[in-house]
């Protein structure tokens, strides 16, 4: 496709509930990024991904919160045993190369955690 | 660690008139981005400009042009010909140049902007 491409676009989950978000960058992007948004706040960042390669995953707030790019393509968070602060939007970014390229947004996933 | 703070939460501005949305942010380094971004309710994250902090020229696109004054660690948005398009949250973002991190955007709280018909 020709932009980030995430999915779902809503997620409501039980709280204990396990979900997987995932997002599928613009093809050929190298570098890969999740974000977290609470409401009313700026996006955080929760990790990074070069090709398949985890290089920094100093964002993710708990052991709860796990992502993957096994094939240095398409990305997947999952969060285990879902909790109320867990409620945001989750956003992902993909950028060609490093740090000087632009990176382009999805449309990011709502969770909310009942 | 770097900060970024929008001190409006909310704006407004006539159509067709000017508006000028305030970003302060705090660093050591000498070298990094200065972002704005756009997010529209669909909730995706627009790129609206970027200025090098090293360009002592500041940055314009079109009706959206930038003062920044690396000094006072102050990076402004001047929206002109406000359209009702551009109703939406703003937010000023920072990234470092090189280096540990670099990869990472910090971003403020966001500017809440609506253009009143």
């Amino acid at each position: 496709g020709a932009g980030v491409s995430q999915s779902p676009r809503y997620k409501v989950a039980k709280r204990g509930q396990d979900v997987a978000l995932r997002c599928d960058p613009i093809s050929g992007h190298v570098s890969l990024f999740w974000y977290q948004q609470a409401l009313g706040q700026g996006p955080e960042f929760l990790t990074y991904f070069q090709n398949e390669a985890q290089l920094d995953k100093s964002g993710l707030p708990s052991d709860r919160f796990f992502a993957e790019r096994p094939e240095g393509s398409v990305s997947t968070l999952k969060i285990q045993r879902t909790q109320q602060e867990d409620s945001a939007v989750y956003l992902c970014a993909s950028s060609f190369g490093g740090g000087h390229t632009e990176a382009f947004f999805g449309q990011g996933t709502r969770l909310t955690v009942v | 660690a770097q900060t970024v703070t929008q001190s409006q939460p909310e704006m407004s501005v006539q159509e067709a008139e000017t508006v000028t949305l305030s970003c302060t942010y705090d660093t050591s380094e000498n070298n990094y981005y200065l972002f704005w971004y756009k997010q529209p309710p669909s909730r995706q994250m627009i790129l609206v400009i970027r200025q090098e902090a090293y360009k002592q020229q500041n940055a314009t696109e079109n009706r959206f042009s930038v003062n920044f004054q690396k000094a006072a660690k102050s990076f402004s948005l001047k929206i002109s010909d406000s359209q009702l398009g551009d109703t939406a949250m703003y937010f000023c973002a920072f990234r470092l140049y090189s280096g540990a991190g670099s990869y990472q955007l910090t971003f403020g709280k966001g500017t809440k902007l609506s253009v009143i018909p």
